[in-house]
């Protein structure tokens, strides 16, 4: 079990480019989250799967973001056309629907910084 | 709407003194609650979790919470504090099933003084 792994751990970009996020859950975790947290605030609900499906969205998750988990392992979340508004750090968590009681396990997370 | 409190920003105590965080939470039904610990730029960890029976939960550090349905409460205790815990502490809570997306609390930030 090597945990919840997250690429990159830094990014920094510029306003209205793409960036791109890869999180790798605990194999055989069936659920993957995604979170976003700002300074000095909990983390957020962004959206989870079951497997390859998306099965929540938050209406935090505008049109510009987009995550796909195609196999129903690693996951990407996408935004488009960054703002600045868009700084903060994303993490993923994983879990199982076989296993303990759905604990979620979350990932060091990934530092976006929109210039 | 589930949502959490925590009352306190910041909390200081000295090494070796005891320690309680406070958290309440508001839920529609059994709620699952968590104590998760994130030290700075880094993931969060979780400490403890309740799901049911026992209201008084064990964790890992030598931290315990006891779950109170009357006061909608989910304190998170610890008889010693050592310098090394001093981190953010979030309390969350998540459903069953398919209401499991976990809503956080924003967090105490505890400072141990030597």
């Amino acid at each position: 079990d090597t945990g919840v792994s997250q690429d990159p751990r830094h990014k920094i970009t510029k306003r209205g480019q793409n960036v791109t996020f890869r999180c790798d859950p605990i194999s055989e975790h069936n659920r993957l989250y995604w979170y976003r947290q700002t300074l000095g605030q909990g983390p957020e609900f962004l959206t989870y799967f079951q497997n390859e499906a998306q099965l929540e969205k938050s209406r935090l998750l505008s049109d510009r973001f987009s995550a796909e988990r195609p196999k129903g392992s690693f996951s990407t979340l996408e935004i488009q056309r960054t703002e600045q508004g868009d700084s903060a750090m994303y993490l993923c968590a994983s879990s199982s629907t076989f296993a303990g009681r759905g604990e979620q396990f979350f990932g060091p997370g990934t530092r976006l910084t929109v210039l | 709407a589930q949502s959490v409190t925590q009352p306190d920003i910041h909390i200081t105590v000295s090494e070796g003194a005891s320690l309680e965080l406070r958290c309440n939470y508001s839920y529609g039904a059994t709620p699952y609650l968590f104590w998760y610990v994130q030290s700075p730029g880094q993931g969060l960890q979780l400490l403890l979790k309740y799901f049911s029976g026992d209201t008084l939960v064990q964790g890992i550090k030598g931290f315990e919470a006891e779950f109170k349905r009357s006061q909608s409460s989910f304190n998170l205790r610890k008889p010693s504090v050592h310098w090394s815990d001093a981190a953010e502490y979030f309390c969350a809570v998540g459903g069953t099933g398919t209401a499991s997306k976990l809503t956080f609390g924003t967090g105490t930030r505890l400072q141990v003084t030597l």
